[in-house]
């Protein structure tokens, strides 16, 4: 089942604390993406990666970092968390140059910073 | 550059009522346009798609949405909404000519009344 799959779905960790959120595609994507979900604000891109090693920041990158070493995973990396970082996260992947192809999400993960 | 603008955070609707979430683009080059859905407590998921050809898009569980370029306009809408309809809806638009980045609107919300 092609699918992308992050992990956790949930997530409660103090301030400072390092930590990381993974995410994994079965499909062969080039493109990956990770945004936020924030109410009123609704997604808001983080960092995305056009194929291997190749990464560029989106609209709100302060306090976090990405790698992208396989063509399969992109995990996103809060090196030091803080309650601002509080929000649901979404991982994202597609077909990189076919730009009439949809995005494919995963389920979630719900991060509290207190 | 492009952009998404979704009017209205929220639209409540009567339960067989005519469901209509509105959606503007802006692009300097022919857009992609898509419509995605989450329910409650999981990600994203595609409803439909225009890349080319007709302009009248037909999309999963009855939702059809128009491609009108004079208007710069994807609205989407169904003709009887259903309680399961309840849902936070997403317009994307993707460029070609170097951008390959999606760029959603803020999201609208679905509320069905019995």
């Amino acid at each position: 089942e092609a699918q992308v799959t992050q992990n956790p779905r949930y997530l409660i960790t103090v301030t400072g604390k390092k930590l990381t959120v993974t995410c994994s595609q079965n499909m062969n994507h080039e493109y990956m993406s990770w945004y936020r979900q924030d109410p009123g604000l609704g997604l808001r891109q983080i960092y995305y990666s056009m194929n291997v090693e190749v990464t560029d920041k989106g609209d709100v990158p302060e306090g976090y970092k990405v790698s992208r070493k396989e063509k399969r995973n992109f995990p996103l990396i809060l090196e030091s968390p803080s309650p601002n970082q509080t929000s649901l996260y979404f991982c994202a992947s597609s077909f990189g140059q076919s730009v009439n192809t949809e995005a494919f999400f995963g389920q979630g993960t719900r991060l509290t910073v207190v | 550059a492009q952009s998404v603008t979704q009017l209205g955070s929220h639209v409540s609707v009567s339960e067989g009522a005519l469901v209509l979430l509105r959606c503007n683009y802006s692009s300097s080059v022919p857009p992609y346009l898509f419509w995605y859905v989450q329910y409650p407590n999981q990600g994203l998921q595609l409803l439909l798609k225009y890349t080319t050809g007709a302009t009248l898009v037909k999309g999963i569980n009855g939702f059809e949405a128009e491609f009108k370029k004079s208007e710069t306009s994807f609205h989407l809408t169904k003709p009887s909404a259903h309680m399961s309809d309840a849902a936070e809806y997403f317009c994307a638009v993707r460029t070609s000519g170097g951008s390959y980045i999606p760029t959603f609107g803020r999201g609208t919300s679905l509320i069905v009344h019995p």
